[in-house]
């Protein structure tokens, strides 16, 4: 079974400031799914990277795709208030599997 | 173009009945994903499928859950004689292609009294 742990579960930080969340796994996956789920709404695609080592930028978001394909970074700039939510990583294995494997997500929240 | 589409946004059945949520993918998406949410649990794959074929229901419960997508209309997820334990989230998702790209729905919020 394929696991994608989330780190850290809860983050408050200042609006202004920078930060990084983490999404790991001891699985190889072929793409990786970035998403960002609003109380009461589902999950809102943000990003998903394909190659190894990719970086994609989203205004002030950066995501990252390790080099084995394992893990993934997002790291936002200059926190806004509207960046508040809940952050969910999400893995295709690939192989004729067609399921997305959810991590449990970062519930993240930015202070004015 | 319009968003997945998920109907209803909330259901409220007792023990024993029926429930049917409804989706309709984004347009010319033939792939279709139900997922499943429970309270500070991550989202759970049910099942996937094409127009009028399951491919994959390795997610889904074997005794009271079916779906369907069928050629006209909406994906139907179907849970027979529900439980408390059934109250969740319900989640449709679809794309245009393979799995790495998944639209996802509001939602169909599922509480069994």
């Amino acid at each position: 079974t394929q696991l994608l742990e989330q780190s850290p579960q809860f983050l408050s930080i200042q609006e202004g400031e920078n930060l990084t969340v983490y999404c790991n796994s001891s699985s190889v996956f072929s793409s990786l799914q970035w998403y960002r789920q609003e109380p009461g709404e589902g999950p809102v695609l943000l990003v998903t990277v394909v190659t190894g080592g990719e970086v994609k930028k989203l205004k002030r978001l950066t995501f990252q795709f390790g080099d084995a394909r394992k893990d993934s970074s997002l790291h936002i700039t200059a926190a806004q208030p509207g960046d508040t939510g809940l952050y969910l990583c999400a893995g295709a294995s690939g192989a004729g599997s067609y399921q997305l494997t959810f991590g449990k997500g970062t519930k993240l929240s930015v202070i004015p | 173009n319009a968003g997945v589409m998920q109907n209803p946004r909330h259901l409220v059945r007792r023990r024993g009945q029926e429930a049917r949520l409804r989706c309709s993918p984004m347009k010319g998406h033939s792939h279709v994903y139900w997922y499943r949410q429970l309270p500070e649990e991550g989202l759970k794959f049910m099942v996937y499928l094409q127009k009028e074929n399951i491919i994959d229901e390795s997610g889904m419960p074997k005794e009271r859950f079916s779906a369907e997508f069928p050629k006209e209309g909406p994906s139907i997820l179907r849970i027979q004689q529900v439980v408390r334990g059934d109250s969740a989230a319900y989640f449709c998702a679809s794309s245009p292609t393979g799995p790495d790209t998944q639209y996802f729905g509001p939602g169909t919020r599922l509480t069994v009294l």
